[in-house]
């Protein structure tokens, strides 16, 4: 089945610092990625959507400038947080769904996750 | 604007209970619904639904999607300690390249 591998799964980081997080899809290529965070006891609420080639597309209320999305090739995708601070420490998930063939219905799929914590 | 209720929002069984989980959305050209299981880390992918009135079945678990009144039901059998989870319900509308909106969820606890 579609495989997403997230890295790395969990980072702490001093307030202020940049960090980097990779979303992979291993078998299958994605065009189009999605960033989600999950508060604690919360569900989770996208942030944007990551485009192949092109600019990310974000949801309202997410800044772009501090959560700097690059989406390199058909299967890698960065959500880079930045100045991090306290109040950014959450649970970041990304997912993606294959695009082609016979597998373009299926579900979409997620990465294990990464918990950031910035203190 | 896409919107998904899920109720209860906390459930606490008894092993050998059987549970029933429900969602209601609002979505503008409905594509699917879906229903994931989430531990400790990211949701696991349990069933989409896209057709009124087929149940979905994989083994204790199983849900039915109501597109005429707009919800869907989980329903568990038998529960086991093993299915303490969140369970999450989302939609997934055409248009929206594959982005979907959760509900907040229903915590479910089995205990001995």
């Amino acid at each position: 089945g579609a495989v997403v591998s997230q890295h790395p799964s969990w980072v702490i980081c001093k307030s202020g610092t940049s960090v980097k997080i990779e979303c992979r899809s291993l078998d299958f290529q994605a065009t189009t990625m999605f960033w989600y965070r999950q508060f604690p006891k919360q569900s989770l609420m996208l942030m944007a959507t990551s485009n192949e080639g092109s600019k990310a597309t974000y949801e309202q209320g997410v800044e772009k400038d501090k959560f700097l999305i690059n989406h390199a090739s058909l299967t890698l995708s960065t959500l880079t947080v930045t100045s991090a601070h306290p109040e950014d420490s959450s649970f970041y998930i990304c997912s993606a769904r294959p695009e082609m063939g016979s597998r373009n219905n299926s579900p979409l799929h997620f990465g294990n996750g990464t918990r950031l914590t910035v203190t | 604007e896409d919107k998904v209720v899920q109720s209860p929002l906390s459930l606490v069984v008894h092993e050998g209970d059987t549970v029933t989980l429900n969602c209601s959305y609002e979505v503008t050209n409905f594509r699917s619904l879906l229903w994931y299981k989430q531990e400790k880390k990211a949701p696991t992918f349990l069933f989409m639904l896209t057709s009124s009135g087929i149940e979905k079945k994989s083994g204790r678990l199983s849900s039915i999607l109501d597109k005429k009144e707009l919800f869907s039901i989980l329903n568990i059998t038998a529960t086991q300690t093993g299915d303490s989870a969140i369970y999450l319900c989302a939609v997934e509308a055409y248009g929206t390249a594959s982005k979907l909106t959760f509900g907040t969820g229903t915590r479910l606890q089995v205990t001995l």
